[in-house]
């Protein structure tokens, strides 16, 4: 089955700064890319995600890029705002409902 | 409008006993999902409804686990014979037609502690 790593677990930047994370996966089959954001006492939202015959997608300050040919795909905030300090998941997927995710990754933006 | 909703939000149940987790999806929503999230961990993909169709139970870690879903709308997630190892939070999520869109709308979750 489909393994997605998520690196950083954790990600302390300062207000303004940007925030990069990065994910691989082991399935060359999956071709949809979600990111989910949690916060606390919630479940995941969805904020931006990208399917494999793009490599990069833009929503105003969060992007995400794909690299098929290395099986590796990035969130990028750009600006980052106190607001965006929470939970971080990727996941992939072959068939758009079976998600496989990483194990996340907390974001703290400091004021 | 109204989200996905879950209940209980909190539970605890002594090792071996029964219990049944309940999702209100989405109004209209075709698919249903349900996940468990460990501490620390991300998601864990249970079981998928969508429609009428057989759902796909393939992340179903034992026998103990099974889900149904009522009229294509309410789903329960039961656990028997609760182990320590169950303690978990279960989040449920719907979708419109995969058709259409594929990102999943997530419930709050119910945190499951068994003593």
């Amino acid at each position: 089955g489909e393994n997605v790593e998520q690196h950083p677990s954790t990600l302390s930047v300062q207000e303004g700064d940007s925030a990069v994370i990065k994910c691989t996966y082991s399935d060359s089959a999956s071709n949809y890319f979600p990111w989910y954001k949690q916060e606390l006492g919630k479940g995941p939202q969805l904020i931006i995600d990208i399917r494999s015959n793009v490599g990069e997608k833009k929503d105003q300050r969060i992007a995400v890029t794909l690299n098929k040919t290395a099986k590796h795909f990035s969130l990028h905030i750009t600006e980052t705002q106190p607001e965006d300090s929470a939970v971080y998941f990727c996941a992939a997927s072959r068939n758009d409902y079976k998600l496989s995710f990483g194990a996340g990754t907390t974001v703290t933006v400091r004021a | 409008g109204a989200g996905v909703s879950q209940s209980p939000s909190n539970k605890v149940t002594e090792k071996g006993k029964d219990v049944e987790l309940r999702c209100d999806p989405i109004s209209g929503h075709t698919a249903l999902y349900w996940y468990r999230q460990s501490l620390g961990q991300g998601l864990e993909f249970l079981i998928y409804f969508q429609g009428n169709s057989a759902p796909d139970k393939s992340g179903l870690p034992s026998d103990r686990f099974s889900a149904e879903r009522t009229g294509g709308s309410v789903s329960t997630l039961t656990i028997q014979r609760t182990q320590q190892e169950d303690s978990a939070v279960y989040l449920c999520a719907s979708s419109p037609d995969r058709g259409i869109t594929y990102e999943q709308y997530f419930g709050p979750g119910t945190r499951l502690t068994v003593t």
